[in-house]
């Protein structure tokens, strides 16, 4: 089983619209979880990091439920330059830094 | 947030060549650099955590021997790809630990094409 598993998408939303999307991670013991955003043959780029309590930046919300070991992003009122590829990150180890990547989730804002 | 300044971001060799890839922090010292390697629609895999001053630890499966890595200062971390074959065509990334941050800040990846 993958360490960090998302939706691939895509997920094709007009403007203006809210889309929200998944990710589950397999170890219980993960400690630390991010958003980053990586457009096409770029590199990732930190959106947010998750909180335990939910923690929202802007249009942007994101959500930890330890219990079923899953995060969420939520994109309100989507703008043309959402279109980005969302990868979910954990840190699995405490006072280990190495991260594990989720696949993506594809978003494409259409006008 | 902190600079990773990746050099190249393309290149393209002929198979069997070496090509060598850096890494520098601009604004910080790292002492821990990740590479990873990302292959088309695919998750960022890593590679190994490149230590400053010691050897370098490699994920299984990655051959230390065909994927040199030195970490000479703290600022500066390089991959090597030693005997280039097509099937190393791939989008090489590293990125280093800032200290406090548990986030990490990527260099602007190498797009390798082996031909």
């Amino acid at each position: 089983r993958k360490e960090v598993e998302q939706d691939p998408g895509p997920f094709n939303v007009p403007e203006g619209a809210t889309v929200a999307f998944n990710c589950t991670y397999s170890n219980s013991a993960s400690q630390s979880f991010f958003w980053y955003r990586q457009d096409c043959r770029k590199e990732p780029k930190l959106l947010m990091s998750v909180y335990s309590s939910g923690n929202e930046d802007g249009r942007f919300t994101a959500q930890l439920n330890r219990a079923s070991q899953y995060i969420s992003l939520l994109i309100r009122d989507s703008k043309l330059s959402d279109s980005a590829t969302y990868l979910c990150v954990v840190n699995i180890v405490a006072n280990d830094y190495k991260l594990s990547f989720g696949a993506g989730t594809t978003v494409t804002v259409r006008a | 947030g902190a600079v990773v300044s990746q050099h190249p971001s393309r290149v393209i060799c002929k198979s069997g060549t070496s090509v060598k890839i850096e890494c520098r922090s601009l604004d910080f010292q790292a002492t821990t650099m990740f590479w990873y390697r990302q292959f088309p629609k695919q998750s960022l895999m890593l590679m190994a955590t490149s230590n400053e001053g010691s050897k370098a630890t490699y994920e299984q499966g990655v051959e230390k021997d065909k994927f040199l890595i030195n970490h000479a200062s703290l600022t500066l971390s390089t991959l090597t790809v030693t005997s280039a074959h097509p099937e190393d065509s791939s989008f090489y990334i590293c990125s280093a630990r800032v200290p406090g941050k548990t986030e990490a800040f990527f260099g602007q990846g190498t797009r390798l094409t082996v031909v």
